[in-house]
């Protein structure tokens, strides 16, 4: 079966833009979490989400960045007025329940704020 | 200041040979740990789990040692085979193995030779 899907692959934007980055997670998971890594650091992580509801925001850098998951499955991650130090890969994962042993990982997108 | 350290950011090992990966972390809270893989352009892939109530988990060639008086984990790879060559991600939670928050360290880069 498909596995988490990120779109896209590459983003480039300019300083100030707002960018949208998209998860598709694996069908029937319930759980989606997003992490962001920065060059020569380990994930970090941003939000969770059981179903609908963002479960754990606590990761969220500041107001800038905001996440849907409106009919809970799609979510998208959005963030205002970029800043150069928030190039990096965004990663998304799903599982089936809140597990982290079942998450399955996506492949990321390469955000890169000039 | 980082929570989970992995103080090695590469290791070169002979296939055949072991692979002892290592992990140290600060915050006597945490009571869930993991092992991800993570290949070049791919997502992390979760590899190995331990809870604090444990001192040792073991999944075929992979085992996952824990001291909680050090604060110190390591990963254990026998026979390593060139395959296995890629960053190694710990990571450690203190809501158990189901929640959002999870603290990953900075990774170990595995070289495994033929």
């Amino acid at each position: 079966g498909a596995g988490v899907s990120q779109t896209p692959s590459n983003k480039v934007t300019e300083k100030g833009k707002y960018v949208e980055l998209r998860c598709d997670p694996i069908s029937g998971h319930t759980a989606l979490y997003w992490y962001r890594q920065s060059l020569g650091q380990g994930p970090e992580f941003l939000i969770y989400f059981q179903g609908t509801g963002a479960a754990d925001d606590s990761g969220l850098p500041n107001d800038r960045f905001f996440a849907v998951r409106p009919e809970g499955s799609v979510s998208t991650l959005k963030i205002q007025r970029t800043e150069r130090g928030d190039s990096a890969v965004y990663l998304c994962a799903s599982s089936l329940r809140p597990s982290y042993n079942e998450q399955f990982f996506g492949p990321g997108t390469r955000l890169t704020v000039l | 200041d980082q929570q989970v350290k992995q103080n090695s950011p590469s290791l070169s090992v002979q296939e055949g040979r072991i692979s002892i990966l290592n992990c140290d972390y600060t915050n006597s809270m945490f009571d869930y740990f993991l092992w991800y893989k993570k290949y070049p352009a791919e997502g992390p892939t979760f590899l190995i789990s331990i809870s604090s109530i444990k001192d040792k988990n073991e999944d075929g060639r992979f085992t996952v040692f824990l001291n909680k008086s050090a604060k110190h984990l390591s990963l254990h790879i026998v026979p390593s085979q060139p395959g296995d060559s890629a960053v190694y991600f710990c990571a450690a939670s203190e809501y158990g193995g189901s929640q959002g928050n999870l603290i990953f360290g900075k990774g170990t880069k595995l070289s495994v030779k033929p």
